[in-house]
């Protein structure tokens, strides 16, 4: 059974990083590509971006110059770097499974990590 | 203003059908898949549908999705009170390189 688990502060300062750990549980995150989404509170869905543990990166354009996703393979995690954060990035952030072949669709979700941003 | 556009609500009563659309356009539907999640109040999406048509496993054929040019249709038959959540669509983005997802779909069961 694939599980997913966010951690990391409610609670970032505006200008500051925002930083996201994803624990992934019954399967190796070598095996499949990894990726974040976030929910501004009453809002849709945004695409945060993917990576493969070998360094195979995406990211949402929009987000692109202040993001960074990255591997610990020892721990079987993931993580989510977001820079200079204002108002804007208050969300509920989920990392999910991205199922990336012929297709491309999020299979499994973490059950979310709200991070509001606020001095 | 989301690249997929959805109905932002649809309602029906216990044990009517349902559908609900989304419009994209040829660098998201026209070279790419269509899969729909489901969230429910208070949690995190679940995979309804993928590769336009197909049901993962544990899903009830009660939900079905069809793709046809830019267009995307979600269909729930026997609606229950347990299916009142929010709907998204989402695709690739071949021209603007990156996932987009719709604005979302309340439904709700009178």
């Amino acid at each position: 059974q694939v599980q997913l688990q966010e951690s990391g502060p409610g609670l970032v300062k505006p200008s500051e990083t925002l930083s996201l750990t994803c624990t992934v549980s019954g399967v190796s995150i070598t095996d499949f590509y990894w990726s974040w989404v976030r929910q501004p509170p009453g809002k849709g869905l945004e695409w945060i971006g993917y990576a493969f543990y070998s360094g195979s990166t995406s990211y949402n354009p929009s987000l692109k110059s202040r993001v960074t996703i990255s591997h610990d393979t020892s721990r079987n995690q993931f993580s989510l770097r977001l820079t200079s954060v204002t108002a804007a990035d208050t969300a509920l952030y989920f990392c999910a499974r991205a199922i990336r072949n012929w297709d491309y669709f999020f299979d499994f979700w973490g059950q979310g990590a709200l991070v509001t941003v606020s001095s | 203003q989301s690249v997929l556009t959805q109905p932002p609500s649809v309602s029906a009563a216990p044990g009517q059908t349902v559908t609900i659309s989304c419009s994209g356009s040829d660098s998201n539907f026209g070279n790419n898949f269509v899969s729909w999640y489901q969230q429910l109040p208070g949690t995190a999406p679940k995979l309804l549908i993928n590769s336009n048509d197909r049901r993962p496993s544990g899903i009830p054929d009660r939900f079905s999705a069809s793709k046809s040019g830019t267009s995307a249709t979600l269909g729930i038959t026997g609606l229950q009170t347990g299916d009142e959540a929010d709907y998204f669509c989402g695709s690739w983005d071949t021209r603007l390189h990156t996932w987009v997802f719709g604005g979302g779909t309340r439904l709700t069961v009178l």
